[in-house]
């Protein structure tokens, strides 16, 4: 079964750094791109970051680039999202998507999403 | 940029649907439309405009090109109350605000 799990949430200090992971399985993940979406509290959607199958290519939504890094591990299946100076407006809910491989395609597989909170 | 109304509506069982979503500049026919129930991951429903996803009821269709698209759902059912939302990937990817689906 093709399968997407995050995991890292949590709640972290404005300022400071958190690490998301994301962990395929069921599928060749290392054939994909993927990206990370994430869902303010009550609040539709935001694309925020992309990485290519091979790790060569990154994308960054301009709320978060500078501050956030996209990256992967294919012989670990899986993708990482290290956030750092996190602001309160980046508490959100997490999550890993895989882009289906063609600009007509979608994201056809979602992970469960991990939620993080920026607090003092 | 994407602009998707209604933003919300309230329907009874088997009755038609349709959901617009407007980009503001061409996009050809790379817009797709997720199905997002409440504490759950977005699921795809349609990709390429109209392309209905495999394992997807028929009873969904999509619609569209270049500007103008619309989602319909021929005969709402009790578990499509949901939110929907249209995600363009034709420059780089935005989603537009949702559409929350309510039954009456």
């Amino acid at each position: 079964q093709e399968q997407l799990a995050e995991s890292g949430g949590g709640v972290v200090q404005p300022g400071r750094s958190l690490r998301l992971s994301c962990a395929a399985s069921g599928f060749s993940f290392s054939y994909y791109a993927v990206h990370w979406v994430r869902q303010l509290p009550g609040e539709g959607l935001e694309w925020a970051a992309l990485i290519s199958s091979d790790g060569s290519r990154t994308h960054y939504a301009d709320s978060v680039r500078g501050r956030f890094t996209i990256s992967r591990d294919n012989s670990k299946n899986t993708l990482y999202l290290q956030m750092t100076n996190v602001r309160h407006e980046d508490t959100a809910f997490y999550y890993c998507a895989r882009d289906n491989g063609t600009p007509q395609g979608g994201f056809d597989l979602w992970g469960q999403g991990a939620m993080v909170i920026v607090s003092s | 940029q994407l602009t998707q109304s209604p933003s919300s509506l309230s329907a009874s069982v088997g009755d038609r649907v349709t959901i617009t979503c407007r980009a503001s500049q061409s996009i050809s026919t790379s817009l797709h439309w997720y199905q997002q129930k409440p504490g759950k991951a977005p699921q795809l429903l349609i990709y390429g405009a109209s392309s209905l996803r495999s394992g997807v009821p028929s009873r969904f269709s999509g619609s569209g090109s270049g500007t103008d698209f619309t989602l319909t759902i021929s005969s709402l059912q009790p578990e499509d109350s949901a939110t929907y939302y249209c995600q363009q990937s034709y420059t780089s990817w935005t989603f537009g605000q949702g559409t929350k689906v309510e039954i009456k």
